[in-house]
């Protein structure tokens, strides 16, 4: 799977957006984009995923630049509990049985 | 149900001892993967099972650990003779590869402390 680059942390005042950006210039063709978030002490929680559109669902919207090498997730109107650390990933299309592999992701701290 | 459930949320043990975490995937997702994550750490794949084929054991880290899925549902991750270093928070996951990408929903995980 391609590599990602995300900034280690961020803050974000609470009921702004919030807008965490990814570096994957190695993208293949094939390969998704996914973001997920862990908040502290629970599991993993699926966001969104996109392949070169922009996306949007009831949590966030995934913006794509044309040459898919970067991309930004982009939470509307961030709440206290959007506190967490967002991991961007890459991953092939139907990637039956490909692991999950988290990097370092995003801490973000929503301050009110 | 509406999401990935696991359990106990949290189990305790002696070290030598063996311990049994469930998993309750998502109805109709036909793979389920076992992860485990240290304190602060990133995941660990486990275990990986696809319908009726043969799992993908490639991240057990000793035989000590074993995974069956009965019915292609509910999966059981047994521990046996646990140490110490077993101590992680263990995660399970399903997806539904027929939706055309393999997005993984996780459950809450089951914490487990080896005394």
């Amino acid at each position: 799977d391609a590599k990602t680059t995300q900034p280690p942390s961020m803050d974000c005042a609470e009921g702004r957006a919030a807008n965490l950006p990814c570096n994957h210039s190695t993208i293949s063709g094939n390969e998704y984009v996914y973001w997920y978030r862990q908040i502290h002490s629970q599991g993993p929680q699926y966001i969104i995923h996109g392949l070169k559109n922009n996306e949007t669902n009831e949590m966030a919207s995934l913006i794509i630049t044309e040459d898919r090498k970067s991309s930004t997730l982009i939470l509307p109107h961030a709440t206290l509990r959007d506190t967490a650390v967002y991991y961007c990933i890459v991953r092939p299309q139907k990637a039956a049985g490909n692991k999950l592999t988290f990097g370092g992701g995003t801490r973000v701290l929503v301050k009110p | 149900g509406a999401g990935v459930s696991q359990s106990p949320s949290n189990k305790v043990t002696e070290k030598g001892k063996d311990v049994e975490l469930r998993c309750d995937p998502i109805s109709g997702h036909t793979a389920l993967y076992w992860y485990r994550q240290s304190l602060g750490q990133g995941l660990e794949f486990l275990i990986y099972f696809q319908g009726n084929s043969a799992p993908d054991k490639s991240g057990l880290p000793s035989d000590r650990f074993s995974a069956e899925r009965t019915g292609g549902s509910v999966s059981t991750l047994t521990i046996q003779r646990t140490q110490q270093e077993d101590s992680a928070v263990y995660l399970c996951a399903s997806s539904s590869v027929a939706l055309g990408t393999d997005t993984q929903y996780f459950g809450p995980g089951t914490r487990l402390t080896v005394l």
